[in-house]
Order: C-alpha cells, then sequence, then structure tokens
C-alpha cells in the first residue's frame, strides 16, 4: 500500500539513449512532481503538475517532459540523455498545488549515464 | 534560491531534545516556515509547519520568533531513527513557483547512543 511509488528504483544507462521513469500515487492527490538531487545532495523541483498547469523550473532542459496519462501517474521522459543528468529522481504529490497540502516523496530512482 | 541559512550539522545524544535552528531573515507576511527531512536513501518527508504561532504535532514542535526571522525545529526525545538531514523551506501561498518548495543544503543531524 505504498503512497508514491516509483520504477525503477535503479536506472543504468549509456550517454544519448531515451529512458522513462514512472510515477504512481494512491492517494488521490491532484498535483505531482518531479525533483532532481544530485550528488551534493541538492535537491531541486523539476516540474509541478497537475491538470490545470505545469510549472517548469527554467533551469530543466527542454530534453526532460514529464507525461500525465491520469491524476494518478505522473512519468518522466529524458531525450538523449547526458553524463550530468545522473542523480536520483524523487516523484511527489500533493492533495493540490496550493495551501498547506504536505508533498508525499516516493522512494527515488538512481539514474546512471555512462 | 533557499532563503534560510542552517548549520550544516549537529549532534544530539539519543533521549535527549535535538534543537535545529533555522535563519530566514528575509521571509515575508505570506510565507510559511516548512521543515522536512531526509532520512538517508529515501525520499523527503515532511515534518511541521507554521506562520508565526508555535506548533506541535506528533512528530515535532515549531518555534517561530516573534519578528518571524527565525525558528527552531525540536524533536523532543530524539532516537536513532531521527538521524536525517533536516531541510528549513520557506514558502508561500501564491500561484505558481512561489508556492513550489525550494530545499536548500539543511542540517545533518546525527543522533548518537
Amino acid at each position: 500500500d505504498t503512497a508514491v511509488s516509483q520504477t525503477p528504483k535503479y536506472l543504468v544507462t549509456q550517454m544519448g539513449n531515451d529512458k522513462s521513469i514512472k510515477c504512481e500515487q494512491n492517494l488521490g492527490h491532484d498535483t505531482m512532481y518531479w525533483y532532481k538531487q544530485d550528488s551534493k545532495k541538492f535537491l531541486k523541483i523539476m516540474f509541478s503538475y497537475n491538470n490545470k498547469e505545469l510549472i517548469i523550473n527554467e533551469t530543466v532542459p527542454n530534453r526532460f517532459s514529464p507525461k500525465s496519462p491520469d491524476k494518478a501517474h505522473l512519468n518522466l521522459h529524458i531525450n538523449s540523455l547526458e553524463l550530468g543528468d545522473s542523480a536520483v529522481y524523487f516523484c511527489a504529490s500533493s492533495q493540490d498545488s496550493g495551501g498547506h497540502n504536505e508533498q508525499f516523496f516516493g522512494p527515488g530512482t538512481r539514474l546512471t549515464v555512462l | 534560491d533557499a532563503k534560510t541559512t542552517q548549520p550544516t550539522s549537529m549532534d544530539c545524544a539519543e533521549g535527549r531534545a535535538a534543537n535545529l535552528p533555522c535563519n530566514h531573515s528575509t521571509i515575508s507576511g505570506n510565507e510559511y516556515v516548512y521543515w522536512y527531512r531526509q532520512i538517508h536513501s529515501q525520499g523527503p518527508q515532511y515534518i511541521i509547519h507554521g506562520l508565526k504561532n508555535n506548533e506541535t504535532n506528533e512528530m515535532a514542535s515549531l518555534i517561530i520568533t516573534e519578528d518571524r526571522k527565525s525558528s527552531t525545529l525540536i524533536l523532543p526525545h530524539a532516537t536513532l531513527r531521527d538521524t536525517a538531514v533536516y531541510y528549513c523551506i520557506v514558502r508561500g501561498l501564491q500561484s505558481g513557483s512561489a508556492r513550489q518548495l525550494t530545499f536548500g543544503s539543511g542540517t545533518q543531524l546525527t543522533v548518537l547512543p
């Protein structure tokens, strides 16, 4: 009964490949997020998304794109992977994007680009 | 960019209170103080939030100074499982990116047996 789940937990791939990370939440939340945590442990928001708006952090390359087949899922697609994309990616969700609703985080996906 | 300043690391003896400080001198009137923590190899976990009054829940207490320029998270009886990086975050409720959580470098709390 995991609240926010991500697959895969580990992903090792070559430069130039295209990959996806999946995220699912069973909390009935309206808003989902993607964060990137680099090797220095800084955790940065990449996207927040609900059915009304997509907010993109301006530092995120357009090789990254969120795709939401339904309210419970927000997948992260990455095209033309680069070495610098190696990081841990966390998905999160909240009841909505406003208010004080706490964000619930998934366990993370460790991406290694060789 | 994070609007908060926290010590890089702190130690606390098991069973004692852990007091984690945070400076947020540029906080504006409609911004809240949030605390999250990240246990090693896990996703961040919400702890507590407040505006200007002190707050308490089952996990911790949050003490915010009267001028709101600083706050302290208190774990009343720290256990080894509380060893984690603790993030103090200032967040507004306006629309768009201002509502997003901006994590700084946090404080690595180590609870010692």
